[in-house]
């Protein structure tokens, strides 16, 4: 059971570049969100989905694009990238509240 | 944007001392709150879903309650070890179609 996966495992990228990060479940969980993980500010929503079809903006969604096209896969696209999205970056997924998330290993990016 | 503060930000205690940690979330809506454990370059993993005033939680050595009414929540760890040292967020709910927030966290280590 591979639970969440996220590739790739480190980026870098120039700035200016776009590229898309992959997340994706096998757990046939409904619930599935993109945090990011920046020092002394704990993880902070980018964007999150309820459901195939379904986003919406999470706390810092500026500069990122997700879709929802099936119940496993929820990319996040970077349209056009900035130092400022220098971060790891953290795909999880639940059944639904209040179920708690399960967290994919995490994507480490950095934007020169 | 909903605030959710954890204190302490940081702590250091000796094996065997117990200790324990807040989490503070608006009181006016309720609906579910999170505890995760984060040890350092792991993803983070659920140790507790409470949903309702006065719950408590127990794995091993570790414990939570919650207070809904006055908008906090206790983590406990009773005769720390040096596998406790992590970082330990708690995420909240406001309603179950809300997204989910994290608290900062609270680090802890643990010297032996």
């Amino acid at each position: 059971n591979a639970g969440v996966t996220q590739t790739p495992k480190f980026q870098v990228l120039k700035t200016g570049q776009s590229m898309t990060l992959q997340c994706a479940q096998d757990m046939n969980h409904e619930y599935m969100s993109w945090y990011r993980q920046d020092p002394g500010m704990g993880l902070r929503l980018i964007h999150y989905s309820v459901g195939a079809g379904i986003t919406d903006q999470g706390e810092v969604p500026n500069g990122y694009n997700v879709s929802r096209s099936t119940t496993e896969d929820f990319p996040l696209r970077l349209l056009s990238a900035a130092p400022s999205q220098t971060s790891v970056y953290f795909c999880a997924s639940s059944y639904g509240p209040p179920s708690s998330y399960t967290f994919g290993s995490g994507t480490r990016l950095t934007v020169v | 944007i909903l605030n959710v503060e954890q204190s302490p930000q940081s702590l250091h205690v000796q094996e065997g001392d117990s200790t324990n940690f807040t989490c503070s979330f608006p009181s006016s809506n309720f609906y579910a709150l999170h505890w995760y454990r984060w040890e350092t370059a792991k993803s983070p993993e659920a140790l507790f879903v409470m949903t309702l005033n006065g719950d408590e939680k127990k794995k091993g050595r570790i414990s939570a309650t919650l207070n809904t009414k006055e908008g906090y929540s206790y983590l406990y760890i009773k005769g720390s070890q040096p596998e406790d040292s992590a970082t330990y967020l708690c995420a909240f709910m406001k309603t179950s179609y809300d997204k989910v927030i994290f608290g900062p966290g609270t680090s802890l280590s643990v010297i032996p």
